[in-house]
């Protein structure tokens, strides 16, 4: 059964203090990985896909990278605009449709 | 641009109450799905579609039915309310062209659904 996990739960930095998040995942045959952001009400925003271990995606202060068993989510430098919750998740075929098993999340606060 | 529209935003039934949420999408996506995002419990799979007319069950699809009649839309039907099924409901849209498809899912905003 295709699993994964993001740590931490929480997270409160300081503005300008950069940190990563984790997802780390099981899968059957990688077809990619999804990162979304998530505000408070709201619906997952999405950021990047990740196709194959060893790439990288960037946007303004975000940096995602994929390995064979888990991505992380570089927060270089952030700012209060940055807090929300980072969603990961990934996309298996699997009974005839494509379906998308995703992680709990990591709430992040920043504070100014 | 609207992407994925999702009426109502907010809603409170009554236990035994039935109702229907919408849900609409105009980027021609052939699959849709219905999820449930319960505190601390991550997104679960309510129902997904294809394509018009070809629906099948997620993860927890007790309580719920579907229908799609038309690529654009996929209402989310709740017959006999039970406060179990207070959560927030979002509805998501992709295409897909089979097994070797890896495209993102797209969301609407929601509609926050409490039974009391």
């Amino acid at each position: 059964e295709d699993q994964v996990t993001q740590s931490p739960e929480a997270l409160r930095l300081q503005e300008g203090e950069s940190s990563s998040l984790n997802c780390s995942y099981t899968v059957s045959g990688l077809r990619g990985l999804f990162w979304y952001r998530q505000d408070p009400g709201k619906g997952p925003e999405f950021l990047f896909t990740l196709y194959s271990a060893g790439e990288e995606k960037e946007k303004e202060r975000l940096k995602a990278t994929l390995t064979k068993k888990e991505s992380f989510l570089h927060i270089t430098a952030p700012k209060p605009e940055d807090s929300a919750t980072y969603l990961c998740a990934v996309p298996a075929y699997s009974g005839g449709y494509q379906k998308v098993t995703f992680g709990t999340g990591t709430k992040l606060q920043v504070i100014p | 641009n609207a992407g994925v529209t999702q009426t109502p935003k907010f809603r409170i039934l009554k236990i035994g109450q039935s109702m229907t949420l919408q849900c609409a999408q105009d980027m021609n996506h052939n699959y849709m799905y219905w999820y449930r995002q319960d505190p601390g419990m991550g997104l679960k799979l309510i129902y997904y579609s294809v394509g018009a007319g070809i629906t099948d069950k997620g993860e927890v699809p007790n309580g719920y039915n579907v229908s799609r009649s038309t690529t654009e839309y996929f209402p989310l039907r709740l017959e006999l309310a039970a406060p179990s099924q207070t959560s927030v409901y979002f509805c998501a849209s992709s295409y897909s062209r089979g097994r070797d498809s890896n495209q993102p899912q797209h969301f609407g905003d929601g509609t926050r659904l409490s039974i009391l």
